[in-house]
């Protein structure tokens, strides 16, 4: 079972909102990414845990929060978003502490309209 | 951060195979050569990767040049299902870039029924 579960697909939230994004995988992997994907644009790393510690944030804002309870969950805590945060965020995970030959699963992403 | 160069876009015809080209020539010895998929509304998807060997697997064939600095991504039978962005990737083993796996721009590969 090769699979990546973000919840939720949609989203639409104002910019005094919080809300967050969660990523599950039941893999045995241990290191789990978040990338930003803008239209008609390649993905973006914006994060990387590796067992469960944060190894490389990619200068992102911190409107943007992190969070890695657990070497199955990756959570995203979106807070005083701007329109311009609107984008498909994705989540995936590889067998391994990030390296040359990882495989890395992408879910299927989650669609944030921020308003 | 090494970098890669592909074609914006390429059409096939179904059933034909298809060549999807990728220069790398500022690629490092250590740098693995992977190439991921994204068809529409979806997650990007592994499809391949390598070292220096051409590598087979069930969806594609990867052929590297003797100096590494391209490669190309072979499909093939091309299918309706495998129009889609296709992108050339290199990761690194060390340095500040390790674990990373940035995006260029990718293909856009058209198939033609």
């Amino acid at each position: 079972d090769t699979e990546v579960t973000q919840t939720p697909k949609h989203l639409v939230m104002g910019m005094t909102n919080k809300k967050s994004l969660k990523c599950e995988q039941h893999m045995g992997h241990r290191a789990m990414y978040w990338y930003k994907q803008k239209a008609k644009k390649p993905p973006e790393l914006m994060f990387v845990y590796s067992y469960e510690k944060l190894s490389i944030n990619e200068s992102v804002p911190s409107r943007f929060s992190p969070e890695c309870p657990n070497s199955s969950l990756l959570n995203l805590h979106l807070h005083a978003l701007q329109p311009e945060d609107s984008a498909l965020y994705l989540c995936a995970s590889s067998p391994w502490a990030p390296g040359s030959g990882n495989t890395i699963y992408f879910g299927e992403g989650s669609w944030l309209t921020v308003v | 951060d090494a970098k890669t160069t592909q074609p914006n876009s390429m059409e096939s015809n179904e059933e034909e195979p298809v060549h999807l080209p990728c220069n790398h020539s500022t690629i490092s010895g250590t740098d693995y050569i992977h190439w991921y998929r994204q068809l529409p509304s979806q997650g990007p998807e592994y499809v391949i990767h390598g070292l220096t060997s051409n590598v087979n697997n069930r969806m594609a064939s990867l052929a590297i040049a003797e100096d590494r600095k391209s490669s190309t991504l072979i499909l093939h039978r091309a299918t309706l299902r495998d129009a889609a962005v296709y992108y050339c990737i290199l990761s690194n083993a060390g340095g500040t870039s390790y674990g990373k796996l940035t995006f260029g721009q990718g293909t856009i590969l058209t198939v033609h029924p």
